[in-house]
């Protein structure tokens, strides 16, 4: 069964500073990757994705994420976080196929940013 | 402007009784979803449809019903078996058939029973 782990449940950072977010899989074949934001009542604003070739996904608000099949990671980075980062962020695993809805997600990692 | 339209946005029960939450999508998406949500541990699969007068189970369906009649609309019902029914519920959808697609959210209905 696949699986996902976000190690850190809370990660605080000044307005400025860089970020990683960590994620790690378990999966027996090439995984679909995600990235998802949520802001407090809210739905989910999918960041960024990884289904194949280069390692390094661009996605929006600056973000980008790094695919390390050794690792079984796909860690996310910001080089320098804003205000408006804060929120609860998840990483999840596609079971493949057509059906690219149907994920495992990690358990969440919650973004606080100081000024 | 096409999306996922999930209502009501807050939901009260008593113990005991069923209950409905609607998702209508008007993305022409064939493939619809329902999960679960609840504070540290992420989001769970209860339902999800590929096809109209289709679907099958995701982790944790019990206690849980769903119907998909219309290609655009997936209603859950939370029926009095659901132990523990309080709970942040999102519903999704995805393009099938066209590789390196995501799914796209739903704004969620918060359950509280009472």
């Amino acid at each position: 069964a696949q699986s996902v782990t976000q190690p850190d449940i809370h990660i605080t950072v000044s307005e400025g500073a860089s970020l990683e977010l960590r994620c790690n899989y378990s999966y027996g074949a090439t995984p679909y990757l995600f990235w998802y934001v949520q802001s407090p009542g809210q739905g989910l604003q999918l960041l960024l994705k990884y289904f194949s070739g280069d390692t390094l996904v661009q996605g929006i608000k600056g973000f980008e994420a790094e695919f390390k099949r050794s690792q079984s990671s796909f860690n996310l980075r910001k080089p320098s976080v804003h205000w408006s980062d804060a929120a609860e962020y998840f990483c999840a695993v596609g079971a493949g196929g057509t059906s690219y809805g149907k994920l495992t997600f990690g358990q969440g990692t919650i973004l606080t940013v100081h000024p | 402007d096409g999306g996922i339209t999930q209502s009501p946005k807050y939901l009260f029960r008593k113990e005991g009784q069923n209950v409905t939450l609607s998702c209508e999508q008007n993305l022409n998406h064939d493939a619809m979803y329902w999960y679960r949500q609840d504070p540290g541990q992420g989001l769970r699969l209860i339902y999800y449809s590929q096809i109209v007068n289709d679907f099958q189970k995701g982790d944790i369906a019990e206690g849980y019903s769903v119907s998909r009649e219309k290609k655009e609309s997936f209603p859950l019902t939370v029926t009095s078996a659901q132990k523990n029914p309080t709970a942040f519920y999102l519903c999704a959808s995805s393009i099938q058939g066209v590789p390196n697609t995501e799914a796209f959210f739903g704004q969620g209905t918060r359950l509280t029973v009472v």
